[in-house]
């Protein structure tokens, strides 16, 4: 079935570690973004990508990092966690940047202690 | 700055009714809207795009409406079901370089039976 993957679903980790969250689309989609979900706060975008090989800057970029080495993987990494990181990470994708229905993945739920 | 509410955050109506979700916003000029749905636990997925351009979208039992001057849009639901029980987000697109998604913090609709 197409659509987007994330790994891990949930996540448990210890303040000052470091985090890969990954996210694969197959849909052959230009732009991916990576949102968190926070109650009383929504969603907000941390960082995006228009096509592989270039990435930018959202809403909540500090503490995190991407990279868009291809077309289908859009990994976010915390380099050293911390518990307000606590949150729910959504990966999305769209066939073109801008102005495009987004496709959203299950999420990756990640407690940071 | 682009503000997006949603009013009420939680609805509950007996099945068979039908309903409307309100979404404003504070900056008329806007781009694309978009409606969620999100179940308990899990990830976004899509319902409707209404282009700024256009004044309503419909999908089956769905309709969203768009009125850019009084910074409005509505979902209405028609003979509501138990299935429709969940968090619908509307999320206005803020740029039209990045697709940085804007949401509201949802309203969270049950439909007894």
């Amino acid at each position: 079935i197409a659509g987007i993957t994330q790994a891990p679903t949930s996540q448990i980790l210890a303040a000052g570690r470091r985090m890969t969250l990954r996210c694969t689309q197959d849909m052959r989609h230009n732009a991916m973004y990576w949102y968190r979900q926070d109650l009383g706060l929504g969603l907000r975008l941390i960082h995006y990508s228009n096509t592989a090989g270039t990435t930018g800057k959202g809403e909540v970029p500090d503490g995190y990092s991407v990279s868009r080495a291809n077309t289908d993987d859009f990994p976010l990494t915390l380099a050293s966690a911390v518990p307000s990181q606590t949150s729910v990470y959504f990966c999305a994708s769209s066939d073109q940047p801008g102005l495009r229905l987004q496709f959203f993945g299950p999420g990756t739920r990640l407690t940071v202690l | 700055k682009q503000e997006v509410t949603q009013i009420p955050a939680a609805l509950s109506v007996p099945e068979g009714e039908n309903l409307v979700l309100n979404c404003s916003f504070t900056d008329s000029a806007i781009y694309n809207l978009q409606w969620f749905r999100q179940d308990p636990g899990k990830g976004l997925t899509s319902l409707l795009l209404i282009q700024s351009s256009q004044r309503e979208q419909t999908s089956g039992r769905l309709n969203a409406s768009l009125d850019k001057s009084s910074g409005r849009s509505t979902l209405y639901i028609a003979a509501s079901q138990p299935g429709d029980s969940a968090t619908y987000l509307c999320a206005i697109h803020g740029s039209s370089n990045t697709g940085k998604l804007i949401f509201g913090q949802g309203t969270t609709l049950q439909v007894k039976p």
